[in-house]
């Protein structure tokens, strides 16, 4: 089956700093690539996805990149604020299952 | 429209009791999504419903959970003879069709005494 790693496990940046959370995945066959973000005691929330037709996808201050032929996805946060501290969870889906995470990585934004 | 509901929010139970948690997906849904995520932990996938199809229970940890969709709506994950190491958050997620964005759950947090 699928097996997703995701590095760091903790991240600390200073507020303004870019940070970079990479996940590695296993399954060739994987095409749909989520991340979530879960602040604490809530539930996770998706904060954008990418397919595997697709090398890169933006949205304001995050994005995400794709090498299938590596088969790793990063997610790019820029100019980070206090706000974005949470724990994130990068995921992989073969289409054929639910989806399987990686281990998570808590980002703490420093002020 | 209404999110994803599951009842109840919290649940405190005895080593050894059944508990029952009950999960509502977005209307429309047709696949539903079971997962449950220790304390600072990941998410661990338990049980995939899809439409009519037979569910995928590969991720169960073993014969004392189970879970059942009625009608292609509501689901109910059981847990007989509970243990400690039970005690998590419990969340349930549902996607359109299954190959999409899932949307999860407020979760159930059971906790074993």
């Amino acid at each position: 089956g699928e097996n997703v790693e995701q590095h760091p496990s903790t991240l600390s940046v200073q507020e303004g700093d870019s940070a970079v959370i990479k996940c590695t995945y296993s399954d060739s066959a994987s095409n749909y690539f989520p991340w979530y973000k879960q602040e604490l005691g809530k539930r996770p929330q998706l904060i954008i996805d990418i397919r595997s037709n697709v090398g890169e996808k933006k949205d304001q201050r995050i994005a995400v990149t794709l090498n299938k032929t590596a088969k790793h996805f990063s997610l790019h946060i820029t100019e980070t604020q206090p706000e974005d501290s949470a724990v994130y969870f990068c995921a992989a889906d073969t289409g054929r299952r639910a989806l399987t995470f990686g281990s998570g990585t808590r980002l703490q934004v420093q002020p | 429209g209404a999110g994803v509901s599951q009842s109840p929010s919290n649940k405190v139970t005895e080593k050894g009791k059944d508990v029952e948690l009950r999960c509502d997906p977005i209307s429309g849904h047709t696949a539903l999504y079971w997962y449950r995520q220790s304390l600072g932990q990941g998410l661990e996938f338990l049980i995939y419903f899809q439409g009519n199809s037979a569910p995928d229970k590969s991720g169960l940890p073993s014969d004392r959970f189970s879970a059942e969709r009625t009608g292609g709506s509501v689901s109910t994950l059981t847990i007989q003879r509970t243990q400690q190491e039970d005690s998590a958050v419990y969340l349930c997620a549902s996607s359109p069709t299954g190959q999409e964005t899932q949307y999860f759950g407020p979760g159930t947090r059971l906790l074993v005494l």
